[in-house]
């Protein structure tokens, strides 16, 4: 069976310091992956989704990046975080082209003071 | 422009009482899936509905998803403390794989 792991599930950064969050995903192979955002507790913003590795695609311009290194790993980075970068963030994936049913890690809940 | 609006956004209701919650939209989708997420957790996938006017049942959980394509509701009948969650509709167009999801509908179902 598939399972999803995101680490860490709790996060305290100060103002300025670099982020590293990774998931990965095991008993599947070529997942489309994805990071999403969730303020309060409310709707989903997609921020990157992959469907290869190397391959990035980014939905919304901010101080995030993301990269797949291997085929079951995405990690989400930043240089210098922000206080808007709080929240919780989410890893997931999918089956693949034309199968878009979400498998979602636990989250991490990312504070930056 | 929210392109998939639920309501209500809150609903706290008592044990043993049945509920609709709704996902609406102007926007046709190829299929729509609903989640429930419990607080510090990941959303977890409960249907796809993908023919319009389908309906899936799952226990106490009725699943429509409108003719049109555009709308879907989820009815619970004789709610119970373990339903209580956050519930997200999510939306795929085309051949697209990135789903647009609601802000979903806080649900607290009191014993």
């Amino acid at each position: 069976s598939q399972t999803i792991h995101q680490w860490p599930a709790t996060l305290v950064q100060p103002v300025g310091s670099p982020l590293s969050l990774e998931c990965t995903v095991e008993g599947t192979s070529n997942p489309n992956l994805y990071w999403y955002r969730q303020a309060a507790g409310r709707g989903l913003q997609l921020l990157f989704y992959s469907v290869g590795i190397g391959q990035i695609s980014s939905e919304v311009p901010q101080n995030l990046s993301a990269s797949r290194p291997q085929d079951r790993q995405f990690i989400l980075s930043s240089k210098k975080l922000l206080l808007s970068d709080s929240g919780f963030y989410l890893c997931a994936w999918s089956p693949g082209v034309g199968n878009e049913k979400l498998f979602f890690g636990s989250g991490t809940q990312l504070s930056v003071l | 422009t929210q392109l998939l609006e639920q309501s209500p956004q809150f609903l706290s209701i008592q044990e043993g009482e049945n509920l609709t919650v709704y996902c609406n939209s102007s926007s046709v989708f190829s299929s729509l899936q609903w989640y429930r997420q419990e607080p510090g957790e990941g959303p977890v996938l409960l249907v796809t509905v993908v023919t319009g006017g389908e309906v899936k049942k799952l226990k106490r959980l009725t699943f429509q998803f409108g003719d049109a394509r555009k709308d879907s509701s989820l009815h619970i009948t004789a709610a119970q403390p373990g339903d209580t969650g956050l519930y997200l509709c999510a939306g795929a167009q085309g051949s697209n794989y990135k789903l647009t999801f609601g802000k979903g509908t806080l649900l607290t179902v009191n014993p």
